[in-house]
């Protein structure tokens, strides 16, 4: 059983970076059965995949956030992070972090989320 | 991106009957690769189905997936009071992966 908790700053004024971790718990961060996901809900949007991280390196952005979005590994602390650059309060949300299994090539696991308002 | 459209927005019903919730998609979904969440106040979404069909382990049997192409929809038979939630599909026959808007299931 794979366990996901995010953490990061509720707060981010405009312009600058929103920083979050996803911990992961039960599997390692390594692995080859899941794609890390990042995955964010808001009133305005929705449902909207952020991107992902394979452990060969790989990574597959959401095209109307690809210019601003990192998303990493940490092998060390068992976890990855998303990094999401020059934000408007268009990036107020839930975020979540997600695991994409490689055989379902959905999203069965999923963090309790974390609000982020953009906010002077 | 593949747009994925819900109807209705809300289904108010009953313990007992059962809902109906579609899922329509502005291009085909390749493979018929159509997931089904459940998401409760508060909590994140939950996986029910995925490939259309497919139940995920701990789903139970009154959830029925079905679809191809551009149509899908999930059925709730005999309304349990938990499945009262909000309901949303997701496509991942192309990049990037979408979701739709969501279907309120409420008493």
């Amino acid at each position: 059983q794979v366990q996901l908790q995010e953490s990061g700053p509720g707060l981010v004024k405009p312009s600058q970076t929103l920083s979050l971790t996803c911990s992961v718990s039960g599997e390692s961060i390594t692995s080859d059965y899941y794609y890390w996901t990042w995955i964010r809900q808001s009133a305005g949007k929705g449902l909207e995949w952020i991107g992902r991280f394979y452990s060969t390196g790989t990574t597959n952005y959401n095209p109307s956030l690809k210019s601003r979005v990192t998303i990493s590994i940490d092998t060390s602390k068992n976890h990855f992070s998303l990094r999401l650059t020059s934000v408007t309060a268009a990036d107020s949300a839930v975020y979540y972090c997600a695991t994409e299994d490689l055989q379902m090539s959905t999203f069965n696991y999923w963090g309790q989320g974390t609000l982020v308002a953009v906010s002077p | 991106e593949t747009v994925l459209t819900q109807s209705p927005a809300t289904l108010s019903l009953s313990p007992g009957e059962t809902a109906t919730l579609s899922c329509g998609a502005s291009q085909r979904v390749s493979n018929n690769y159509v997931a089904w969440f459940q998401q409760k106040p508060g909590l994140a979404p939950r996986l029910l189905m995925y490939d259309a069909s497919s139940r995920v382990s701990g789903t139970p049997d009154r959830f029925s997936g079905r679809g191809s192409g551009t149509d899908f929809t999930l059925t709730i038979s005999r309304l349990e009071p938990e499945d009262f939630a909000v309901y949303y599909c997701q496509q991942y026959g192309s990049s990037p992966w979408t979701f739709g808007q969501g279907t309120k299931v409420e008493i």
